[in-house]
């Protein structure tokens, strides 16, 4: 089962910042958190990701709480096609695992004209 | 920008029948994945692949799939007897080494089995 919680929905206004939560609270020490997201049936798309300090990148930052038991990925300036769903996934670090990424429901974007 | 390819875009096939689903991941990558996606379902992992061999499996990657890199170029998710139930999207992934990296996922095989 995935490790992180996400709302199902949320919305935003075009050209607003989009701030989308993630609950991570068993995440370990040396696991990451990362970012994707998947546009009607695409395959996922890599936005950031990160393990303890805030990240930012062409796309998106990503925000990441002391405690490291939350995050919230932020796009600045939503458009139209920021529209899809976002998974918020926590990978296991072993050297003995895969590192297969669990997908959860994520959270669904709908920017608004 | 290399990108990770996937052919066909959609296959059709009749129940029992086996097919092959094709992948080129990025060319230094070195940790392969499949993943699949029932219309309307999450994301799930199928296999992983490392160093010419499975280095994990889930439940759903019975003894009907197979997995193989026979040239070093291409990856391949074989399906012996196709079900119903194997209708979905058939996503490959790739990524240069595990631990910090971002898997890079090529647009996707819809599968309908008939």
């Amino acid at each position: 089962d995935a490790k992180t919680t996400q709302p199902p929905s949320m919305d935003c206004a075009e050209g607003r910042a989009a701030n989308l939560p993630c609950n991570h609270s068993t995440i370990s020490g040396n696991e990451y958190v990362y970012w994707y997201r998947q546009i009607h049936s695409q395959g996922p798309q890599y936005i950031i990701h990160g393990l303890k300090n805030n990240e930012t990148n062409e796309m998106a930052s990503l925000i990441i709480t002391e405690d490291r038991k939350s995050s919230t990925l932020i796009l600045p300036h939503a458009t139209l096609r920021d529209t899809a769903v976002y998974y918020c996934i926590v990978s296991p670090p072993s050297m003995d695992s895969s590192y297969k990424l669990i997908f959860g429901s994520g959270t669904r974007l709908l920017v608004r004209p | 920008e290399p990108e990770v390819t996937q052919t066909p875009s959609h296959q059709v096939t009749q129940m029992g029948q086996e097919v092959i689903l094709r992948c080129v991941p990025i060319s230094n990558h070195l940790y392969f994945y499949w993943y699949r996606q029932i219309l309307g379902q999450k994301v799930e992992f199928l296999v992983s692949f490392y160093n010419n061999e499975i280095s994990e499996k889930s439940e759903i990657f019975d003894d009907q799939f197979s997995v193989e890199r026979p040239d070093g170029s291409n990856f391949t998710l074989k399906i012996r007897s196709t079900k119903l139930e194997d209708s979905a999207m058939y996503f490959c992934a790739s990524t240069p080494s595990g631990w910090g990296n971002e898997q890079f996922f090529g647009p996707g095989t819809r599968l309908t089995v008939l």
